[in-house]
This record gives structure tokens, C-alpha cells and sequence, in this order.
């Protein structure tokens, strides 16, 4: 069974760096053609696609947040760390993290709860 | 790369059917196969209902499906129930260096 859960803290001042991760259970961030992606969606507003990693390392942003996102993979403790700088409060949202079956498969079969996080001082 | 549009809001009464459009440019939904669409209920995680435009997951009801014309892509739900109730988001493929772009999102009432 594919579960993902995301974690983050719940409040962070402006300027602040985020750090999300994204614990996964039932496949392995290594395994052949599995991505791990962001979404997330700030209250009563849309989706937002952030940034996806590969079992190979290969990575995509969001042209418009890419100078402050990184995003890594711990293989050994099955994660997917998605780091965000210089938060302001228009970054007030719900993150999620979601399982990608395949490179060729252009949608996410899995979602996390998501975990909200504001921004305030 | 702007949201793709979708209706701020569709309803329908139970046992009828609804569609809801997503409407992109030629450099996402007009040129690509690569189409889906999300249910997202409250309090729950987003759900994957559509995928590559037509498709439908193991285990989402038949009376789910997906159509694309043009730059415009369609979610059609048939036999509308209770459960139906909520946002719907599509998405599509954009290439580089956009890669993916979600929808605006349409809230779905069961009147």
C-alpha cells in the first residue's frame, strides 16, 4: 500500500527557509521511474505545482518559485525533502507530496494529507 | 505560465450530468495527451479521476470521463450523486520549462 506523509513546522516567520519533507511507505524513492512531487494550495485558491524529483536524481521546479526551492531525496530513510527560502505570508498554504508511477506517466496516483503551513510573524 | 481556467462553480441535480471545461493555450492542453484531473473532497487528499486526457484509474467509477478539443479539455460526470460534492482541478503537461500546470478549479454542488 503507497502512503505518503508530509511534516513540516505549522508556523514560520517571513524570511525564514521552509524545510517539508515527505515520509514514504509501500515504494522506494529509488525505485526504477518513481517521482516524488509538491503541490500546494493556499487557503480557498487553486492547486499550485512546485517541483518533482526522479528515482534518478532528475528534478523539475516551477519556473516562478525555482530560485528559492531545492528539492533532495533521502534513499536511506525513504524521504523527500522540499526546501523553500525567503517565505512570506502569500506562502501560507496547504503543502502536499504525491507519488509518481512512472517518468511517462504525467500525473500523481498518490497523495499525501498535506500539512499547512502559515507564515506570519 | 498562467492556471489553465475552469468555471469557478458547476451543480447539477442528482442523476444528471455535468461537464466541466479546462481551458489552456496551445503550449499545454492544445499540444499534449497529457490531460488529468483531480477530485479533491474536504479534508481529504486529492483524488486522481482522469489521466492522459480519457483514462481512468483502477477503481474510479465509469461514470467519470474525460474528452479533449482544441485547447480545451472536458471532465464529464454522468449520474451525478451527493458524494460527487466538491473541487475539481485539471492539470496538464506543459513541456520545459513549465513542465505541469494545475487548473483554477471548479467547486462541484449537488443541488
Amino acid at each position: 500500500q503507497i502512503t505518503l506523509k508530509e511534516s513540516a513546522p505549522t508556523l514560520v516567520k517571513p524570511t525564514q527557509t521552509l524545510t517539508l519533507t515527505c515520509s514514504l511507505s509501500g515504494f522506494s524513492v529509488s525505485t526504477s521511474g518513481v517521482g516524488v512531487g509538491w503541490i500546494r494550495q493556499p487557503p480557498g485558491k487553486a492547486l499550485e505545482w512546485l517541483a518533482l524529483i526522479f528515482w534518478n536524481d532528475d528534478k523539475r521546479f516551477s519556473p516562478s518559485l525555482e530560485n528559492r526551492l531545492a528539492i533532495t531525496r533521502d534513499t536511506s530513510k525513504n524521504q523527500v525533502v522540499l526546501t523553500m527560502t525567503n517565505m512570506d505570508p502569500v506562502d501560507t498554504a496547504t503543502y502536499y507530496c504525491a507519488h509518481r508511477l512512472a517518468e511517462d506517466a504525467y500525473y500523481f496516483g498518490y497523495w499525501g494529507q498535506g500539512t499547512l503551513v502559515t507564515v506570519s510573524s | 505560465q498562467s492556471a489553465l481556467t475552469q468555471p469557478a462553480s458547476v451543480s447539477g441535480s442528482p442523476g444528471q450530468s455535468i461537464t466541466i471545461s479546462c481551458t489552456g493555450t496551445n503550449s499545454d492542453v492544445g499540444s499534449y495527451n497529457l490531460v488529468s484531473w483531480y477530485q479533491h473532497l474536504p479534508g481529504k487528499a486529492p483524488k486522481v479521476m482522469i489521466y492522459e486526457v480519457n483514462k481512468r484509474p483502477s477503481g474510479v467509477s465509469n461514470r467519470f470521463s474525460g474528452s479533449k478539443s482544441g485547447n480545451t479539455a472536458s471532465l464529464t460526470i454522468s449520474g451525478l450523486q451527493a458524494e460527487d460534492e466538491g473541487d475539481y482541478f485539471c492539470c496538464s503537461y506543459a513541456g520545459t520549462p513549465t513542465f505541469e500546470v494545475f487548473g483554477t478549479g471548479t467547486k462541484v454542488t449537488v443541488l
